[in-house]
């Protein structure tokens, strides 16, 4: 069965360092998402992101935040100067394009990521 | 109030028990209903997806009533396999297919 990769599993970094969080998403989707999990609370939505361009963003995803599809197989989310709040799961999703296909979000195992 | 609103449990039953879970959205322009599970620690895995009237799966049932913008899952005979958070997700009207989640409701299913 097909699924969603994301790499590192797990990143320590110190505050103000730069991210990048790897994934790579079901080959025939085309609806790419970031979400990520703070330690004992909910799922959130960070970005979601078609045919090459974010089609929404939530307020989080500031300024710091940024995401790009640098091949055909490869979406990343960077974070550019982390702070100690960024700590947190970051899962990333696909969905195919069209009717209820799109409501279908596969999720990658996440990469947990620890900023010191 | 919040967009997504569950119990948090923990629902503590034995194996072979039934058991609910519900779920009010306050967003009346959401379109999309789902419940996911979760296991600690792990990524969300989509349970089943609550279209129109409700769906079952198994020992899985769904129901959405829309008037009242609430959302329910009833599991039967539960395993303890069955043992995970259980997430209400719903997704609006328009935009980039954002899912909201809720808090989730832990179960934790005994011998």
């Amino acid at each position: 069965e097909p699924e969603v990769t994301q790499t590192p599993s797990h990143q320590v970094t110190q505050m103000g360092q730069e991210v990048i969080l790897r994934c790579v998403p079901i080959s025939n989707h085309l609806y790419f998402y970031w979400y990520r999990q703070i330690l004992g609370q909910k799922v959130e939505f960070l970005v979601s992101f078609y045919n090459n361009e974010i089609s929404e963003k939530s307020e989080i995803f500031d300024d710091q935040f940024s995401v790009e599809r640098p091949d055909g197989s490869n979406f990343t989310l960077k974070i550019r100067s982390t702070k100690l709040e960024d700590s947190a799961m970051y899962f990333c999703a696909s969905s195919e394009v069209g009717g209820r296909a799109t409501d279908t979000q596969y999720f990658g195992p996440g990469t947990r990521l620890t900023v010191l | 109030r919040k967009e997504v609103e569950q119990d948090p449990g923990p629902f503590n039953v034995p194996e072979g028990a039934t058991v609910a879970f519900n779920c009010t959205y306050s967003n009346s322009a959401s379109q999309s209903f789902f419940w996911y599970r979760q296991d600690c620690r792990k990524e969300p895995k989509l349970l089943m997806s609550v279209y129109s009237s409700g769906n079952e799966d198994g020992r899985f049932t769904a129901q959405l009533n829309r008037a009242s913008q609430y959302i329910s899952l009833l599991i039967r005979d539960s395993k303890l396999s069955d043992s995970a958070t259980y997430l209400c997700v719903v997704r609006r009207t328009g935009g980039g297919n954002k899912l909201t989640f809720g808090t989730g409701t832990q179960l934790k299913v005994e011998l």
